[in-house]
């Protein structure tokens, strides 16, 4: 099956620093990726949509200067969370659109930002 | 107000129960997704269900969607701990492409 790889699993950060997470999508090319973000012991929430070779579109509410989305090529998206903060910690994840239904997630990314 | 609605949002039973959790929302769908994502993973999909009363199985999982397509629930026969996890339930919008997740039903099966 369809298999979207996601990296680094987990990362521990300083505040101010920037983090770039990296959604692969490993048999398969996808246009179209989506990031999310889920806090404890909560459900994915949409941040943005990612689409290659142009913007990505935000989701109300979060802030595209912080989050910046780069889908450069079919079967890569990154997320880079500019000057990360405590507030800014959280559990991302992504998935990869195989088909007009069908998503596959990655594994997750835990950021926590000290 | 969320657009899907699950319940309970927690479920802690014994190794063996037989449990129902539900996803309702005021709008008709055109199809609903079941998603278990495991801690420290990504969600990942059971089932799809497209017409009003259909039902379907995954092993000890039955899915139902309601008639008028706007309700669904999921049901485990004999839970196993292995089924502990948050199983949650998403929509895709009109053009197919966004998910938006209900709140999720927190479940955990003790041995």
């Amino acid at each position: 099956g369809a298999v979207v790889s996601q990296h680094p699993s987990r990362v521990i950060c300083k505040s101010g620093t920037s983090v770039k997470i990296e959604c692969r999508s490993l048999d398969f090319q996808a246009t179209t990726m989506f990031w999310y973000r889920q806090f404890p012991k909560q459900s994915l929430m949409l941040m943005a949509t990612s689409n290659e070779g142009s913007k990505a579109t935000y989701e109300q509410g979060v802030e595209k200067d912080k989050f910046l989305i780069n889908h450069a090529s079919l079967t890569l998206s990154t997320l880079t969370v500019t000057s990360a903060h405590p507030e800014d910690s959280s559990f991302y994840i992504c998935s990869a659109r195989v088909s007009k239904n069908i998503q596959y997630f990655g594994a997750g990314t835990r950021l926590s930002v000290l | 107000t969320q657009l899907l609605e699950q319940s309970p949002q927690f479920l802690s039973i014994q190794e063996g129960e037989n449990l129902t959790v539900y996803c309702n929302s005021s709008s008709v769908f055109s199809s609903l997704q079941w998603y278990r994502q495991e801690p420290g993973e990504g969600p990942v999909l059971l089932v799809t269900v497209v017409t009003g009363g259909e039902v379907k199985k995954l092993k000890r999982l039955t899915f139902q969607f309601g008639d008028a397509r706007k309700d669904s629930s999921l049901h485990i026969t004999a839970a196993q701990p292995g089924d502990t996890g948050l199983y949650l339930c998403a929509v895709l919008n009109n053009a197919g492409n966004m998910l938006t997740f209900g709140g999720g039903t927190r479940l955990m099966v003790k041995p």
